[in-house]
């Protein structure tokens, strides 16, 4: 089993649309979590921490079910310029762990 | 404030030959990081760096690469000899500490033919 999973792309939405990703994790004493954003040809960048209570930032919103070690993140209203690869990032021990991503076109 | 620095930024060599890769990170910046990230999967860390000291190289393979970080700052990656599989993306990312957020580089992408 991977110790990071996520849903396997591409999700090709219409601009405007809401889209989910999944996320699972294996290891329980994982610390802290993260979503990175990639754009084509770029290097990850940090889209925002994940907290067990919720976290929402504009569109976007993060969340963490540690029972099921599992985490999701939302997207609202998606916008041409959301169409990137999306992170699962979990810390263990101060190492980061990511995910394969998930790739999202969001289309005209 | 200046980002994290890598070059080349692309490298293209024939299999058996070596190669080197430089990173200058974020001033001020503690933890350094290799990465190698190949098409269609996440990045992989190889090393990380505390200062001068290898806090993790449990995933370099140590037959082939090597890394060093000298005087706590910049930093160089080898990999001697190449083979095909080491086509790949090679990101360098730093931090303030171990558990803060990390900053990337834009990475080298080797090609091994």
């Amino acid at each position: 089993r991977k110790e990071v999973e996520q849903d396997p792309g591409p999700f090709n939405v219409p601009e405007g649309a809401t889209v989910a990703f999944n996320c699972t994790y294996s290891n329980s004493a994982s610390q802290s979590f993260f979503w990175y954003r990639q754009d084509c040809r770029k290097e990850p960048k940090l889209l925002m921490s994940v907290y067990s209570s919720g976290n929402e930032d504009g569109r976007f919103t993060a969340q963490l079910n540690r029972a099921s070690q599992y985490i999701s993140l939302l997207i609202r209203d998606s916008k041409l310029s959301d169409s990137a690869t999306y992170l699962c990032v979990v810390n263990q021990g101060g190492k980061l762990i990511f995910g394969q991503g998930t790739e999202l076109s969001v289309k005209p | 404030e200046a980002g994290v620095a890598q070059s080349p930024r692309y490298k293209i060599i024939e299999k058996r030959q070596s190669v080197a890769f430089w990173c200058n990170p974020i001033s001020g910046h503690a933890t350094l990081y290799w990465y190698q990230q190949i098409l269609g999967q996440g990045p992989k860390l190889l090393i990380q760096f505390q200062n001068n000291g290898v806090v993790d190289d449990s995933q370099l393979p140590k037959d082939r690469f090597s890394a060093e970080r000298l005087k706590g700052v910049d930093s160089t990656l080898k990999i001697q000899p190449a083979k095909l599989e080491d086509s790949a993306v090679y990101l360098c990312a730093s931090s303030p500490g171990t558990g803060y957020e990390q900053f990337f580089g834009p990475g080298t992408r080797l090609t091994v033919l």
